[in-house]
């Protein structure tokens, strides 16, 4: 039982390149999500899924795009990186509609863009 | 105005120390609660659930004072595996989470 899974573990882009992040569980779990955390910001929520073919917008949506092809998976696309898109990314998951529900982490992606 | 605020800290407390951390939330519509433990470099792990009542575990006790809207975290009896950054972290609704900036703890021999 790996948990949460993220692939790569580090990325250097150069402006204007574009990227997927892949996250991976074997929980089962609904619910999935990609955060991203920089200095003094704490964890930020930038897209999340409560199900495979859906996806919403979180608290800092733009310049990303995601995908829940599969129940298990959950894509983060970089369209076209800015170095403003530096910083630490984990995806989470988490099952549906129990309170206090945990979020399980994977172990991030550090991604650097020049 | 943040919706989750911490003290960044740093606490540096000796071994065998009692420490404790709290955290503010703007939104009283927030319904459940959490500290989560951050390693450096890694990523954040549950640590507790903070229920309405109060709650235990072993050294660590978790507090929620919905009235005045903040939640406090108690570490008895600091090991210096105690070392990390603790995350408070808020859930709004449905999937809208929160997470402070964490703060800071060095346990010192």
């Amino acid at each position: 039982n790996a948990g949460v899974t993220q692939t790569p573990k580090f990325r250097v882009l150069k402006t204007g390149q574009s990227m997927t992040l892949l996250c991976a569980q074997d929980m089962n779990h609904e619910y999935m999500y990609w955060y991203r955390q920089d200095p003094g910001m704490g964890l930020r929520l930038i897209h999340y899924s409560v199900g495979e073919g859906t996806t919403a917008k979180g608290e800092v949506p733009d310049g990303y795009n995601v995908s829940r092809l599969k129940k298990q998976n959950f894509l983060l696309g970089l369209e076209s990186a800015a170095p403003s898109q530096t910083s630490v990314y984990f995806c989470a998951s988490s099952h549906r509609g129990i309170p206090y529900n945990e979020q399980f982490f994977g172990p991030g992606t550090r991604l650097t863009v020049l | 105005r943040k919706e989750v605020e911490q003290d960044p800290g740093p606490f540096n407390v000796p071994e065998g120390a009692t420490v404790a951390f709290n955290c503010t939330y703007s939104n009283s519509a927030s319904q459940s609660f959490f500290w989560y433990r951050q390693d450096c470099r890694k990523e954040p792990k549950l640590l507790m659930s903070v229920y309405s009542s109060g709650n235990e575990d072993g050294r660590f006790t978790a507090q929620l004072n919905r009235a005045s809207q903040y939640i406090s975290l108690l570490i008895r009896d600091s090991k210096l595996s105690d070392s990390a950054t603790y995350l408070c972290v808020v859930n709004l609704s449905g999937n809208q989470f929160y997470f402070g900036t964490g703060t800071s703890l060095t346990v010192i021999p």
